[in-house]
């Protein structure tokens, strides 16, 4: 079965330092990994993508995420968090032949303290 | 902002009743994909169109419905709510399909008694 894990429920850093927000995900063959940002009563808003190419893919609002195959893992980073990136992070995934269908795993709550 | 819209933001509905609930896509995405989101989980998929067509479709059962227009504007039905129906759902749509983005609307809360 296809899933998407984010370890991590909620994840606390300090204003200026880096942040890690953690996905693995089991999908067969290789899929399009993405990142949605939700801030409270709101829609998800995109982030980045991963589809092919370099392993490294930058984003909206100095994020950036790392698609590693042998692990199956797409994690988020920031080199400087911002007190304004406090918010709930989904990480989803498309196998390839699964037409429009998002996986998404269960979230992680961002915070981040002056 | 996406350029999608939901309507109603907010919904109250008892045990049994139908529900409608409307998504505009953004200016020129042909695709729709409707997903249910209960609190505290990531958004779970209903379904897919694609072209006023049904493409693809989750782990959901028939009583929830939809349909998209020609000007690709979508409707997602619920009949016969029930207390677990209570969420908030997520329009979404695209460009196209494949390696498209979908861009999300804010959601319509349905609560239901």
């Amino acid at each position: 079965a296809q899933s998407v894990a984010q370890p991590e429920d909620q994840v606390n850093v300090a204003e200026g330092n880096p942040l890690t927000v953690k996905c693995t995900y089991s999908v067969s063959g290789n899929p399009y990994l993405f990142w949605y940002v939700q801030y409270p009563n709101r829609g998800l808003q995109f982030l980045l993508k991963y589809i092919t190419g370099d392993n490294l893919v930058k984003g909206s609002y100095g994020f950036e995420a790392e698609f590693n195959k042998s692990q199956t893992s797409f994690h988020l980073k920031k080199p400087s968090a911002l007190v304004s990136d406090s918010a709930l992070y989904f990480c989803a995934v498309r196998g390839r032949n699964q037409g429009g269908k998002l996986i998404f795993g269960q979230g992680t709550e961002l915070s981040v303290k002056p | 902002e996406t350029g999608v819209t939901q309507s109603p933001t907010h919904l109250i509905k008892t045990r049994g009743q139908q529900v409608t609930l409307r998504c505009s896509s953004q200016s020129g995405h042909n695709t729709v994909s409707w997903y249910q989101q209960a609190l505290g989980q990531g958004p779970q998929f209903i379904f897919q169109y694609y072209r006023e067509e049904e493409n693809g479709r989750g782990n959901f059962p028939p009583r929830f419905s939809g349909l998209q227009f020609p000007n690709y504007s979508s409707e997602l039905n619920v009949n016969a709510l029930e207390l677990d129906d209570s969420a908030l759902y997520l329009c979404a749509s695209s460009p196209g399909q494949g390696t498209d983005t979908q861009y999300f609307g804010p959601g319509t809360r349905l609560t239901v008694l």
